[in-house]
């Protein structure tokens, strides 16, 4: 059972676009929902959080927007650059504090084409 | 400062061998993850740690051991090694409180079970 879906697998932008992932989430319990960037040969890493009483938090050209009736939740990437093909992951977890047991989306792999 | 290291990087299993993972962080941090990560199905935590002594089962902990008799390592041991353990795993450590509750994620250990 898939709690966080994630779409597309993959994805390709030219440079200068708009890259748009999607997640959508199905356990109304999860209140915590991070987006993590992963390079080929790296660990994953944080790249930008929200918590469901905002629809949408900004940090620099990442955008998380957050629909909680739909139960899902979104990353866009503006003015997309080379240096952002990398691999993106959504994730829920039911509590920030505590253990934080994160449930991740399958991954997209996105390619921006000089 | 080196952060989150994992030992081995790479490792070849032959089915039924055994074999430990070692995780280190040295940013004295409470909680501490251990993941695997499969094509087309994310990271899925496999046990984790809310402290020194303690640890818990995760999302699919079968197969798989864990120690933390140090505050800074976390190990994962496989007893007897099966082809569907083969993945990339990774070590995870985050802080009781403060900063972006992120988890910071080691370099991945590639494991191929033969």
């Amino acid at each position: 059972q898939q709690q966080v879906k994630q779409s597309p697998q993959s994805l390709i932008v030219q440079k200068g676009g708009i890259s748009i992932i999607n997640c959508a989430y199905e356990n109304t319990a999860f209140d915590y929902f991070p987006w993590y960037q992963q390079f080929p040969g790296k660990g994953p890493a944080l790249l930008i959080a929200i918590r469901p009483d905002v629809s949408e938090k900004k940090e620099g050209r990442f955008t998380i927007s957050f629909n909680k009736s739909a139960k899902q939740f979104s990353l866009h990437i503006m003015d997309s650059q080379p240096g952002d093909s990398a691999t993106y992951f959504c994730a829920a977890s039911k509590a920030l504090s505590g253990a934080q047991k994160l449930v991740f989306g399958q991954g997209t792999r996105l390619t921006i084409n000089p | 400062n080196a952060g989150v290291t994992q030992t081995p990087k790479f490792r070849v299993l032959k089915t039924g061998q055994s074999m430990t993972l070692l995780c280190a962080q040295d940013m004295n941090h409470e909680y501490m993850y251990w993941y695997r990560q499969d094509p087309g199905m994310g990271l899925r935590l496999i046990h984790y740690s809310v402290g020194e002594g303690t640890t818990a089962k995760g999302e699919v902990p079968d197969g798989y051991n864990v120690s933390r008799l140090k505050k800074q390592n976390f190990l994962l041991g496989l007893e007897s090694a099966a082809p569907s353990q083969t993945s990339v795993y990774f070590c995870a450590s985050r802080p009781a409180a403060g900063g972006r509750d992120e988890q910071f994620f080691g370099p991945g250990t590639r494991l191929t079970v033969l």
